[in-house]
């Protein structure tokens, strides 16, 4: 069963920092991963998705960036505003199963940006 | 534009009543699916939609019930018998052409009174 880890689970930067979030999974059989944008009460908005025959994707300010084999990705956001602040999950979708079209998620990382 | 509609924002339920979630969608997406989300869980899938008229149960479905007679349409059922359904739903779609990404609606937060 594909599991889903995101670290940290809460973080805390002052305004113009350069920080990265993690992501690993277990099984390394994907289609893509996506990385997702919550703000409070708010529903989901897709940011990247990469699929598992690419390395990277980048979007503005941000670059997420994947490694199927060890089973990793990577968000990284640049200049950070407090705009940014909100949390931030990802996402795998599978290859097998009759479910194959399912994402699993992790928990969420919650930035929090200070002016 | 493009997207998906979930109605009501808010809903509450008495004990023992059924409630219906509403999901729309225009992007001509071939799947639906309903999520909850508790604080500290993360997401969890109720139920999916890969074609009209076909769905399949998910992690979590005690409790659910769901119909597909539209391509554009997903409602989720939360039934008497769902006995903690106080959450907060999102229903996604995707498609299967192009990057098969998800899109998710703005969902619905479901309180017990």
């Amino acid at each position: 069963k594909q599991e889903v880890t995101q670290i940290p689970a809460a973080l805390s930067v002052p305004e113009g920092e350069n920080l990265v979030l993690n992501c690993s999974f277990t099984d390394s059989a994907i289609y893509n991963l996506q990385w997702f944008r919550q703000d409070p009460g708010k529903g989901l908005t897709s940011l990247l998705l990469i699929q598992s025959s690419q390395r990277e994707q980048t979007s503005g300010r941000l670059n997420a960036s994947l490694d199927k084999s060890s089973g990793r990705s990577t968000l990284y956001i640049a200049a950070s505003q407090p705009g940014d602040s909100a949390t931030y999950l990802c996402a795998v979708r599978g290859l097998s199963g009759g479910s194959n079209y399912k994402l699993t998620f992790g928990k969420g990382t919650l930035l929090t940006v200070n002016p | 534009d493009g997207g998906i509609t979930q109605s009501p924002k808010y809903l509450f339920r008495k004990e023992g009543q059924n409630v219906t979630l509403s999901c729309e969608q225009n992007l001509n997406h071939d799947a639906m699916y309903w999520y909850r989300q508790d604080p500290g869980q993360g997401l969890r899938l109720i139920y999916y939609s890969q074609i009209v008229n076909d769905f399949q149960k998910g992690d979590i479905a005690e409790g659910y019930s769901v119909s597909r007679e539209k391509k554009e349409s997903f409602p989720l059922t939360v039934t008497s018998a769902q006995k903690n359904p106080t959450a907060f739903y999102l229903c996604a779609s995707s498609s299967y052409r192009g990057n098969y990404g998800y899109t998710f609606g703005s969902g619905t937060r479901l309180t017990v009174v």
